[in-house]
């Protein structure tokens, strides 16, 4: 089944404690990203590869690192995570650029 | 400034009633305009995308327009079902360099209701 995954799904850390959120897909898609979604302001790119060892800040990168080693693995680094990150984060993947999307069922992230 | 702007912002309606969702942008050079459903606690899923030639498009019960002149898109679904109820988001593509850029909007959180 093409899917992409994500782990956690929810989780739980205190400020300062790095943390790092797992993002895989199966559909061979060179395009990933990472978003934030937070009450009253929507959906923000936080970061964006392009493809393998290609990566981009979005709009919200303050706070977050990413890596992309292989195709299918985006993972997302808070170092020092901070209160103000708590969010529902999710992972997205396509087939080239920001066009049609494939969202992970996201993660829930609670940062105190 | 690239803006997309939904409303309304939340819609209750009738099982087995029509509803439509607006959706307003001031984006330019502009790329296509994507609705996307997303249900509470999930990611969202595409549900129609449009061009700058294209006016209309369907996918089952969902119908979106666009006038590209006007800067406007429409949702419409029609008899609604209980499993309609998510948040609807419009998002529109720009052109910006060699990639293109995603400007999101707020959605409208609809509930259908028995």
């Amino acid at each position: 089944e093409a899917q992409v995954t994500q782990n956690p799904r929810y989780l739980i850390t205190v400020t300062g404690k790095k943390l790092t959120v797992t993002c895989s897909q199966n559909m061979n898609h060179e395009y990933m990203s990472w978003y934030r979604q937070d009450p009253g302001l929507g959906l923000r790119q936080i970061y964006y590869s392009m493809n393998v060892e290609v990566t981009d800040k979005g709009d919200v990168p303050e706070g977050y690192k990413v890596s992309r080693k292989e195709k299918r693995n985006f993972p997302l680094i808070l170092e020092s995570p901070s209160p103000n990150q708590t969010s529902l984060y999710f992972c997205a993947s396509s087939h080239e650029g920001p066009y049609e999307q494939y969202f992970g069922p996201g993660t829930r992230l609670t940062v105190t | 400034k690239n803006q997309v702007e939904q409303s309304p912002q939340s819609l209750i309606i009738l099982e087995r009633k029509n509803c439509t969702l607006q959706c307003n942008y001031t984006v330019s050079p502009f790329s296509n305009l994507r609705w996307y459903k997303q249900d509470t606690g999930r990611g969202p899923v595409s549900l129609t995308i449009m061009t700058f030639s294209e006016n209309t498009k369907s996918n089952g019960r969902y119908t979106a327009t666009l006038d590209a002149d006007t800067k406007q898109s429409s949702l419409h679904i029609t008899a609604s079902q209980l499993s309609d109820s998510a948040s609807y988001i419009c998002v529109v593509s720009l052109y910006a360099g060699n990639n293109r850029k995603l400007i999101w909007g707020l959605g409208t959180s609809l509930a259908v209701n028995p």
